[in-house]
């Protein structure tokens, strides 16, 4: 079955650590995407790809790195300069224009700063 | 720039109540999206609806109604006789298609508690 696979579910990081979020799609979705959610403030966008190498920063790229090497796959690298990483991330995908099915979101990762 | 309010954070009602969440939006596009989400304890979002600006048709699914109004830019969404699996946080969420970006700009979220 067609979706989107992020891993790993639970990831914990040390204060000063890089961390990579994998996202993997098998949709052939042009358009993936990274948002960020915190308790009561929805979901932000941290960057977004429409093909493969390149992607565009949304509102809150600050201390993110990513990289679309490949259509299927668009990892998210948390820096050691995002002061507040701890946070559930939910991985995206759709073709563009979105159709009636909308955008495809993975199960998420849950990130904890230890 | 587009933006998404869902000014209903937590609503608790007793099964078999029916439910409305609301879903104000703004933009200056012509055209653009507009969809549901809903997200279980799981934490995946699930897609429910999506309509576009040219169709104010309301629509019927099972239990689930949506109310799209341009004129008061709301897309309200119902759940009649609401279940305790009806349960979960919603997202309605904004779609421009100007500029040909097409990025979804959500809501903050209603929680839904439905209480057995």
């Amino acid at each position: 079955d067609g979706g989107i696979t992020q891993s790993p579910k639970y990831l914990f990081r040390k204060e000063g650590q890089n961390v990579t979020l994998s996202c993997e799609q098998n949709l052939n979705h042009d358009a993936m995407y990274w948002y960020r959610q915190d308790p009561g403030q929805g979901l932000r966008l941290i960057y977004y790809s429409q093909i493969v190498n390149d992607f565009q920063k949304g509102d809150i790229a600050e201390g993110y790195s990513v990289s679309r090497e490949k259509k299927e796959s668009f990892p998210l690298t948390v820096t050691s300069a995002q002061k507040n990483p701890t946070a559930f991330y939910l991985c995206a995908s759709s073709i563009a224009p979105p159709g009636s099915d909308g955008y495809t979101f993975g199960s998420g990762t849950r990130l904890t700063v230890v | 720039a587009q933006k998404v309010t869902q000014a209903q954070t937590e609503i608790s009602v007793v099964e078999k109540e029916d439910v409305t969440l609301d879903c104000v939006y703004e933009t200056r596009d012509t055209t653009y999206y507009l969809f549901w989400y809903k997200q279980p304890p799981s934490g995946e979002l699930v897609f429910l609806i999506r309509r576009n600006s040219f169709d104010e048709q309301n629509e019927i699914s099972g239990r689930y109604s949506w109310n799209f109004q341009k004129s008061t830019s709301s897309f309200n969404f119902t759940i009649t006789a609401s279940q305790v699996v009806d349960s979960a946080v919603y997202f309605c969420a904004l779609s421009e298609v100007g500029g040909g970006s097409y990025i979804p700009t959500f809501g903050r979220g209603t929680s839904l508690i439905v209480h057995p």
